[in-house]
């Protein structure tokens, strides 16, 4: 899985499956948590936040999941699809600023 | 509605001169970011305007860097005397503040020759 400053991990998932990227975060005061999903070529694209209130939080197709206990976040993508391939990274927030993670590519075999 | 929009898109320029690299944020977003990213990097910041307050400019990697923003609105990152290390994409982002997630623009591609 992904953490701030480690280098870019792969994970390559059938069309159709399920896919899980997780993210270890640092900062236990972090508050807010957000995952984004970049495509090659684009800036970095919203998909879903959570509060650290909050242990899990569902979207269209995505959940993410909040463990403070292990200071641990993962982003599930129900039924993988083509365009599901990119870079998709954490970001936790404290106070005005925003650490993010390096990523993680996902390939979506059709 | 429009979102972040940046320009230039793509910008080349020769070791030694300067460039301005431009960023319209969402408007009634409060808040507005710049970040470096390289290859195979996480974002790097570099600098934070929100509302009326003093920038925090502790993410700029040297003074050749600086920035403005006018009016609250539009921000313009400048690099003077640009060296090869400066290769890199920009990206602006802004937000509605506190807890709000960021949008980003597309960014701008830095290559210096």
């Amino acid at each position: 899985g992904e953490s701030v400053g480690l280098h870019l991990p792969t994970l390559s998932v059938q069309e159709g499956d399920n896919s899980i990227i997780n993210c270890a975060y640092s900062n236990s005061a972090s508050d807010y948590f957000i995952w984004y999903k970049q495509e090659s070529g684009k800036g970095p694209q919203f998909i879903i936040d959570i509060r650290s209130n909050m242990d899990k939080r569902q979207g269209q197709r995505v959940t993410v999941l909040l463990n403070k206990t292990v200071k641990h976040l993962s982003l599930q993508i129900a039924a993988t699809q083509p365009g599901d391939s990119a870079v998709y990274f954490c970001a936790e927030n404290t106070g005005n600023q925003f650490y993010f993670g390096t990523g993680t590519s996902l390939t979506v075999i059709p | 509605g429009a979102g972040v929009s940046q320009s230039p898109s793509n910008k080349v320029t020769e070791k030694g001169k300067d460039v301005e690299l431009r960023c319209d944020p969402i408007s009634g977003h409060t808040a507005l970011y710049w970040y470096r990213q390289s290859l195979g990097q996480g974002l790097e910041f570099l600098i934070y305007f929100q509302g009326n307050s003093a920038p925090d400019k502790s993410g700029l990697p040297s003074d050749r860097f600086s920035a403005e923003r006018t009016g609250g609105s539009v921000s313009t990152l400048t690099i003077q005397r640009t060296q090869q290390e400066d290769s890199a994409v920009y990206l602006c982002a802004s937000s509605l503040g506190m807890n709000s997630p960021l949008h980003f623009g597309n960014g701008t591609r830095l290559t210096v020759t």
